[in-house]
């Protein structure tokens, strides 16, 4: 069976400070992964995904992730964040199977920018 | 536009009653999803469908069904069953397709039961 950890549920951060939100995963099989962002009282809007080739992954406002095979981690990243990148951020592996694709979601990561 | 839309945003019910939550897609996709979304617990998956009259339970679909009869549209409707209603619930979309498979979400529903 897959599962997803996200090792904080909440990390605060001032403005203009890099930050990195750990996520670790557990999977047999092929591993495709990716960082979704939720800003209060909305749904979710995919940030990046991995799915073979270079480990590091670009996505959008500036946040990128790095695949980790042997350490079993996909830990996002963002040099200098900015107050409006507060929100909630969710890593999640892809599973397939019989066909169907799910995604399974870690608990999230609250990340709180302060001026 | 392409996208997801939920309706309605906030909904109130009385404990004991069902009640339908309603989610359209015109982006064409083949897959459709239900998540709950709980303080704390992430994003648990409750339904979903691959194809038009085809669905699957999710990790959580005591006390919920759902209906797939057109491709645009997979309601779900939450029964006196279920013992905790009250949460935030994500309806999604995908082509449904192999590795990389992008789930698009919808704005959410917030159900509260009193």
């Amino acid at each position: 069976a897959q599962s997803v950890t996200q090792l904080d549920s909440q990390v605060p951060v001032f403005e203009e400070a890099p930050v990195e939100l750990r996520c670790n995963y557990s999977s047999s099989v092929s591993v495709y992964l990716f960082w979704y962002v939720q800003y209060p009282n909305q749904g979710l809007q995919l940030l990046l995904k991995y799915l073979s080739g270079s480990t590091l992954v670009k996505g959008i406002n500036g946040f990128e992730a790095e695949f980790n095979k042997s350490q079993t981690s996909f830990h996002l990243r963002k040099p200098s964040v900015h107050i409006s990148d507060t929100a909630e951020y969710f890593c999640a592996v892809q599973s397939i199977s019989g066909g169907y694709n799910k995604l399974i979601f870690g608990a999230g990561t609250r990340l709180a920018v302060h001026p | 536009d392409g996208g997801i839309t939920q309706s309605p945003k906030y909904l109130f019910r009385k404990e004991g009653q069902n009640v339908t939550l309603s989610c359209e897609q015109n982006l064409n996709h083949d897959a459709m999803y239900w998540y709950r979304q709980d303080p704390g617990q992430g994003l648990r998956l409750i339904y979903y469908s691959q194809i038009v009259n085809d669905f699957q339970k999710g990790d959580i679909a005591e006390g919920y069904s759902v209906s797939r009869e057109k491709k645009e549209s997979f309601p779900l409707t939450v029964t006196s069953a279920q013992k905790n209603p009250t949460a935030f619930y994500l309806c999604a979309s995908s082509w449904g397709q192999g590795a990389g498979d992008e789930q698009y979400f919808g704005p959410g529903t917030r159900l509260t039961v009193t």
